[in-house]
């Protein structure tokens, strides 16, 4: 079935650090691929996604692009806010499908 | 602010107690999800529905059950509740799923002890 992998964490890092989380995922066909972040006390917010190859999402400074020869969606932030502080999630959909898979998060956290 | 609403925000009860969580979703989104969220399985997709109708099951234990009322919000039903069943519980609604955003609400957490 389908399936997400992702860096588990948790990361620190310090403010103005570079980000990357790597992300890859296992599906039949042309998933959509997301990028959703949960802040403390917090559901889960959509941060970006991309719905074919190639693509490149972007939000608030992260990035990601979908790589369909390497099965990746890899997110990058060039330089990280303590704000940034979250646990952050790689997750997709198939085809018809309406279900997210997600993978099992990473935290990070961004020291001032 | 999502603009999905659950409740309560905390739950705690006793191993073979049930329970009923509760969800509106956004205004306008006709498209309801259940997820779980604990510490080893990470995020579970559990069941959908839209617009009233079951849409897609994940998940869901047996003694867990769901419904879509016609003013869209939607409840979880958990019976014989187990240790293992503590967890957030997540709601998310979106306007036509598949590739639409999810909207996240801030989640149940059940403790059962």
């Amino acid at each position: 079935g389908n399936s997400v992998t992702q860096m588990e964490g948790p990361v620190t890092l310090s403010e103005e650090a570079f980000l990357t989380i790597n992300c890859t995922y296992t599906a039949t066909g042309y998933p959509s691929l997301f990028w959703y972040v949960q802040y403390p006390g917090e559901g889960l917010q959509l941060l970006l996604k991309a719905t074919k190859a190639d693509d490149k999402g972007s939000n608030k400074g992260f990035e990601a692009t979908y790589r369909k020869e390497t099965t990746s969606f890899h997110l990058e932030k060039g330089s990280v806010q303590v704000s940034d502080s979250a646990v952050y999630f790689c997750a997709l959909t198939q085809g018809g499908s309406e279900k997210l898979v997600f993978g099992k998060g990473m935290k990070l956290t961004v020291n001032p | 602010d999502s603009g999905v609403t659950q409740t309560p925000k905390h739950l705690i009860t006793a191993t073979g107690q049930r329970v009923t969580l509760r969800c509106s979703p956004r205004s306008g989104d006709l498209s309801v999800y259940w997820y779980q969220q604990s510490l080893d399985q990470g995020l579970q997709f559990l069941i959908q529905y839209y617009n009233g109708e079951e849409r897609a099951k994940g998940n869901i234990l047996e003694r867990f059950s769901a419904q879509q009322f016609p003013d869209l919000h939607s409840e979880l039903n958990l019976s014989s509740l187990e240790l293992g069943d503590s967890a957030l519980y997540f709601c998310a609604s979106s306007d036509r799923g598949g590739y639409s955003p999810l909207h996240f609400g801030n989640g149940t957490r059940l403790t059962v002890t």
